[in-house]
């Protein structure tokens, strides 16, 4: 069976500093691997999705996220912190189920960016 | 493009009542998924629409929830009777579709929370 860990609750930072949230996965055959975030009262908006290629993808807002076969890992990363970027982030992998790809969440990390 | 419409945005009903969701996707999007996200939690799939037939629902509470997509286009959830624990966030979410892509990216709607007295 497929999951998604993500081992801390709430990471903090400070602007300007470079930050990661943390996710790790499981998965029965190629992973398919995403990051969303989640503003107050908003919907999950993507970020990022790894499919195959190269390890480093680059996404919105200046996101970027590191896939590590080995380590079964896909953390977030971003360069530089902005006091905008608190919100919730969420890790979900893809895996093959019944001959579909069906979806699985993490349960979120909390990242306050302090000015 | 117009993106995905959900409603009402709030519910509060009493438990044992009997509540509707509605989400319209993205047009042109074949797979249709219907999330609940309890406050603090990560959204758990309830069930998963490729075009108007069902692809997964193990995790939709059968004896209470039900979900339709008719016509393979707008969706309905319900829930009869309401619980207590039912209180949270169901989120609806659609994606092309193209089948056997396991990239295929899902765009959400705002969400409905439901607050179950």
């Amino acid at each position: 069976a497929q999951s998604v860990a993500q081992p801390e609750d709430q990471v903090n930072v400070a602007e300007g500093n470079p930050l990661t949230v943390k996710c790790t996965y499981s998965v029965s055959g190629n992973p398919y691997l995403f990051w969303y975030v989640q503003y107050p009262n908003r919907g999950l908006q993507f970020l990022l999705k790894y499919i195959t290629g190269d390890n480093l993808v680059k996404g919105s807002y200046g996101f970027e996220a590191e896939f590590n076969k080995s380590q079964t890992s896909f953390h977030l990363k971003k360069p530089s912190a902005l006091v905008s970027d608190s919100a919730l982030y969420f890790c979900a992998v893809r895996d093959i189920k019944g001959g579909s790809y069906i979806p699985t969440f993490g349960r979120g990390t909390s990242l306050i960016v302090h000015p | 493009e117009a993106g995905v419409a959900q409603s009402p945005r709030y519910k509060i009903i009493e438990k044992r009542q009997s509540v509707a969701f509605w989400c319209n996707p993205i047009s042109g999007h074949a797979t249709l998924y219907w999330y609940q996200q309890i406050l603090g939690q990560g959204p758990k799939l309830l069930i998963q629409f490729q075009n108007n037939g069902v692809v997964d629902d193990s995790q939709l509470p059968k004896d209470r929830f039900s979900a339709e997509r008719l016509k393979g286009v707008d969706s309905t959830l319900k829930i009869q009777p309401a619980k207590l624990e039912d209180s949270a966030v169901y989120l609806c979410a659609s994606s092309l579709g193209t089948s056997g892509l396991g990239g295929d990216t899902q765009y959400f709607g705002p969400g409905t929370r439901l607050t179950v007295l």
